[in-house]
């Protein structure tokens, strides 16, 4: 099983962009790459997916180099409310999908 | 209808009440997880059932004993649990194709064992 490894902890202020890495060296063929972000007592909330190079949606973009061995979160101009824990995932181990979490990174953005 | 709706949201149990935990999705999802989240953890898998059965059952204790009438539906059968089993029981779903699978998760159920 890919295993994820990611800064435990990040400060930022607002309206700078924030970039969050996970390694995930051991990363299989057909895994997808996935981020998570989640407020506390919620459920974690999908942000954004992507298999190689560059995915982007209206609230992130995800770059991937070509070796696919690690990933970075990009989140523009944060605010406040992107306060969270933000969690990496790549899912498949055997052909079955067990998506286990890591252990986050905690983004504090400061005013 | 994006929504993984888990009931209920708040749960104190003694050490010898028996409780169930409900979750339920309509998105078509064939796919259904329980994990466990401590404070200031990670959510940690327990179960998984593809396709109404039980595909993954992480080492959990006896104590817990998911349920999957239908594919809409999820329990989680709470029995003889420990005051360490306090913490935050998340529900998700995904559809089950198992390569880019996006989980869609519930607010949880925030339990207390005394």
């Amino acid at each position: 099983l890919a295993k994820t490894t990611q800064p435990i902890s990040m400060d930022s202020y607002e309206g700078q962009e924030v970039n969050i890495t996970c390694s995930h060296n051991n990363i299989a063929t057909n895994d997808y790459i996935t981020w998570y972000q989640q407020f506390p007592s919620q459920g974690p909330r999908f942000i954004i997916q992507g298999y190689k190079t560059k995915v982007t949606n209206e609230v992130a973009s995800l770059f991937i180099p070509a070796d696919r061995k690690s990933s970075t979160l990009s989140l523009p101009r944060v605010s406040l409310s992107d306060t969270a824990v933000y969690y990496c995932l790549v899912g498949l181990s055997g052909g079955s999908y067990i998506p286990t979490f890591g252990r986050g990174t905690s983004l504090i953005v400061h005013p | 209808d994006t929504e993984v709706t888990q009931t209920p949201k708040h749960l104190v149990m003694g050490m010898t009440n028996k409780k169930s935990l409900k979750c339920e999705q309509h998105m078509g999802h064939r796919a259904m997880y329980w994990y466990k989240q401590k404070a200031k953890k990670p959510p940690e898998l327990m179960f998984v059932y593809s396709y109404e059965k039980l595909s993954i059952n992480e080492s959990v204790p006896s104590r817990f004993s998911p349920e999957c009438p239908n594919s809409s539906l999820l329990n989680l059968h709470l029995h003889a649990l420990q005051p360490e089993d306090s913490a935050l029981y998340l529900c998700a779903s995904s559809p089950g194709d198992g390569l880019n699978e996006k989980l869609f998760f519930g607010s949880g159920t925030q339990l207390s064992v005394l």
